[in-house]
């Protein structure tokens, strides 16, 4: 498809196991970004690539957290020993970036997935 | 750090009233600010944007002027219809550290009614 599109859309786990969730971006977006949203709440900043690299990983809560995009493309955002804190909706979105030789700059247009919604019992 | 204040909601009006959303910011430098828009059951999607001081972003019949002296970027529609209703977020992107991280305000619940 066109979008950027998460798998898997809902997964339930049990306190302590460990999930992994994925992102497909859009075909030739350089930036990839990961927020986690409670309900009723803004999107929460998690981290972000440009290509493969992991431009900025303050938002992850502690170091249950990793996220990974290996070649540029698919993303996978782990969590390990979950907790029911955990309990959210996470998006993925992308975005297209220009690169000059004075670095990165973000249009700020960010396109989001439809989201994993994951419950923690 | 960098952030975004919106006013609370929900906020219920009736077709075709004047809508106002406030959002007010906080950032160093000069960030590039955003409204985004999530319709029931769906994704975020960008409504409109404003770059630098004095823009004035435009889209659907809404609008937001970039005021840097007041650091506000409040949401504006003259008429506003059934199908507005929808959560608006606020949002910047700065360069904070050299991160370009878009930063979202907590949301405002728009209902329309007929």
């Amino acid at each position: 498809g066109a979008g950027v599109s998460q798998s898997p859309r809902y997964k339930v786990t049990k306190r302590g196991q460990d999930v992994a969730l994925r992102c497909d971006p859009i075909s030739g977006h350089v930036s990839l970004y990961w927020y986690r949203q409670a309900l009723g709440q803004g999107p929460e900043f998690l981290t972000y690539f440009n290509y493969e690299a992991q431009q900025d990983k303050s938002g992850l809560p502690n170091d249950r957290f990793s996220a990974e995009r290996p070649e540029g493309s698919i993303s996978t955002l782990t969590i390990q020993r979950t907790e029911q804190r955990d309990s959210a909706m996470y998006r993925c979105a992308s975005s297209l970036t220009t690169v000059s030789i004075f670095g990165f700059a973000n249009t700020g247009e960010l396109f989001f997935g439809e989201g994993s919604r994951l419950t923690v019992l | 750090g960098d952030s975004v204040t919106q006013m609370e909601g929900p906020v219920t009006l009736s077709e075709e009233a004047f809508l106002t959303i406030n959002c007010t910011y906080t950032a160093t430098g000069y960030p590039s600010l955003f409204w985004y828009v999530q319709y029931p059951g769906e994704g975020l999607q960008l409504l409109l944007k404003a770059t630098k001081a004095d823009d004035k972003g435009s889209n659907k019949g809404f609008e937001a002027t970039y005021r840097k002296e007041t650091t506000s970027f409040h949401l504006e529609k003259g008429s506003v219809q059934v199908s507005d209703s929808a959560v608006y977020f606020c949002a910047l992107i700065g360069a904070q550290g050299g991160s370009e991280k878009l930063v979202f305000g907590k949301g405002t619940k728009l209902t329309v009614n007929p």
